[in-house]
């Protein structure tokens, strides 16, 4: 398996311009969820979905974020118009559904954005 | 709310020290918890973790152990070396389908 796919892995834009983060999911896993980490907050959740369909989005900072499951298998998160302020580390995670309870998650490498 | 609080850093050991991170939670019901571990330029990676109270989590030489009592969940190892530099994560999940809560991180430093 080839773990979680994060594209791009290093973004810089300018301010203004519209980003799109792209994530594959492990196969088979029920559970994606979208983190941004920061030196000052740290790592946040922005939003997760289970099955395609989006549970929890009151981590997205403003209606400058957007996030979209169209199937199983895809993800992403734009923003626009991008800020200074929005650079981060963004991670996608994907989670397996689990009877016994709360299943490890898995993260992608992450995509660097640089917002000028 | 629930949360995690974990012990600020950064750490610096050097190596064959050892290590003790301390982590503390709050939440509500029987939470399962969690460490992860993210190297420079990749994400987290889950590192031990335990569901229930008393639960030793276990890998690459570091153990946590699920105290109720004390709503902790300290990550220790006896003798760390210099590949353990990483920023490690305490996290804890309430209940099955809902996200993690992560604590802010602790950054470990080790020198040869």
């Amino acid at each position: 398996d080839a773990g979680v796919i994060q594209s791009p892995r290093h973004e810089v834009t300018e301010m203004g311009q519209e980003v799109t983060l792209r994530c594959k999911p492990i196969s088979g896993h029920d559970y994606l969820f979208w983190y941004r980490q920061t030196m000052m907050r740290g790592l946040e959740l922005l939003i997760y979905f289970n099955n395609n369909v989006p549970i929890d989005d009151s981590g997205m900072p403003e209606d400058r974020f957007s996030a979209k499951m169209p199937n199983a298998s895809f993800s992403t998160l734009k923003i626009q118009p991008s800020e200074p302020r929005d650079s981060a580390v963004y991670f996608c995670a994907s989670s397996p559904i689990s009877l016994a309870g709360v299943d490890e998650q898995f993260f992608g490498p992450g995509t660097r954005l640089t917002v000028l | 709310g629930d949360s995690v609080t974990q012990m600020e850093g950064p750490v610096t050991l050097s190596e064959e020290a050892f290590l003790t991170i301390n982590c503390t939670y709050t939440a509500t019901g029987y939470p399962s918890l969690f460490w992860y571990v993210q190297y420079p330029g990749e994400g987290l990676q889950l590192l031990l973790k335990a569901t229930k109270a008393d639960d030793k989590g276990s890998n690459k030489g570091f153990e946590a152990t699920y105290r109720k009592e004390t709503t902790s969940f300290h990550l220790e190892k006896g003798s760390v070396q210099v590949s353990d530099s990483a920023v490690y994560f305490c996290a804890l999940s309430v209940q099955a389908g809902t996200a993690l809560i992560f604590g802010k991180g602790t950054t470990l430093s080790v020198s040869s």
